[in-house]
């Protein structure tokens, strides 16, 4: 049973235009959301979080709505650059649980 | 320079030995974690420790020991009884956000294993 679902294996976005990355959950107990990045053969790097008493977080070019009536989050890449290619993965946490829950990853490419 | 440091890169192994990955880390986080990522396959949770001298399972625990004697080290043994070891493994930390109520998790670099 997967609780958190990224149903989007793959995207590719031209460069200067939006790309939105999408993730859906099944827990209501999840409270806290986070995206990654990850080039292949390194560790994924966080990029933006949001707890669920917001709708919305902003940094620079990323930003990530979330929908709690939806059991969905998205992430906002504006404008989108070659240097973003790799794949993204969206991560839940429980307030207490110390376990995050992570879904199977976008691979997102921008073309030049 | 504060981080996780996970050494070697690349490990290669014969079937049927046992291997540790090595897991270090200077952030002064106390939860550590060890996921695994398989070609198409999203981060998959094998163990993870809240405090030194406790750890819990994860989803895919078998075939694995951890051990963690120290807050800074959390290594992991992958054992002849994992049917399918060859996978890049990645060590992960929980640290508080700063000036946030939550606990954002930060990984290290990875070891690519390769059992033949």
């Amino acid at each position: 049973d997967q609780q958190v679902k990224q149903n989007s294996p793959s995207l590719s976005v031209q460069e200067g235009r939006i790309s939105i990355l999408n993730c859906d959950y099944t827990n209501s107990m999840f409270d806290y959301f986070l995206w990654y990045k990850k080039y292949p053969a390194e560790g994924p790097t966080f990029l933006i979080s949001i707890s669920s008493i917001k709708d919305k977080n902003e940094d620079g070019r990323f930003t990530v709505f979330l929908n709690k009536s939806a059991k969905h989050l998205s992430l906002h890449i504006v404008p989108s650059q070659p240097g973003d290619s790799a794949v993204y993965f969206c991560a839940a946490s429980a307030r207490g649980t110390y376990k995050y829950i992570f879904g199977t990853g976008t691979r997102l490419k921008v073309l030049a | 320079d504060g981080g996780i440091t996970q050494s070697p890169k690349y490990l290669f192994r014969k079937e049927g030995q046992n291997v540790t990955l090595s897991c270090e880390q200077n952030l002064n986080h106390d939860a550590m974690y060890w996921y695994r990522q398989d070609p198409g396959q999203g981060l998959r949770l094998i163990y993870y420790s809240q405090i030194v001298n406790d750890f819990q399972k994860g989803d895919i625990a078998e075939g694995y020991s951890v051990s963690r004697e120290k807050k800074e080290s959390f290594p992991l043994t992958v054992t002849s009884a994992q049917k399918n070891p060859t996978a890049f493994y990645l060590c992960a930390t929980t640290g508080q956000a700063s000036s946030k109520p939550y606990y954002e998790q930060y990984f290290g670099p990875g070891t690519r294993l390769t059992v033949t």
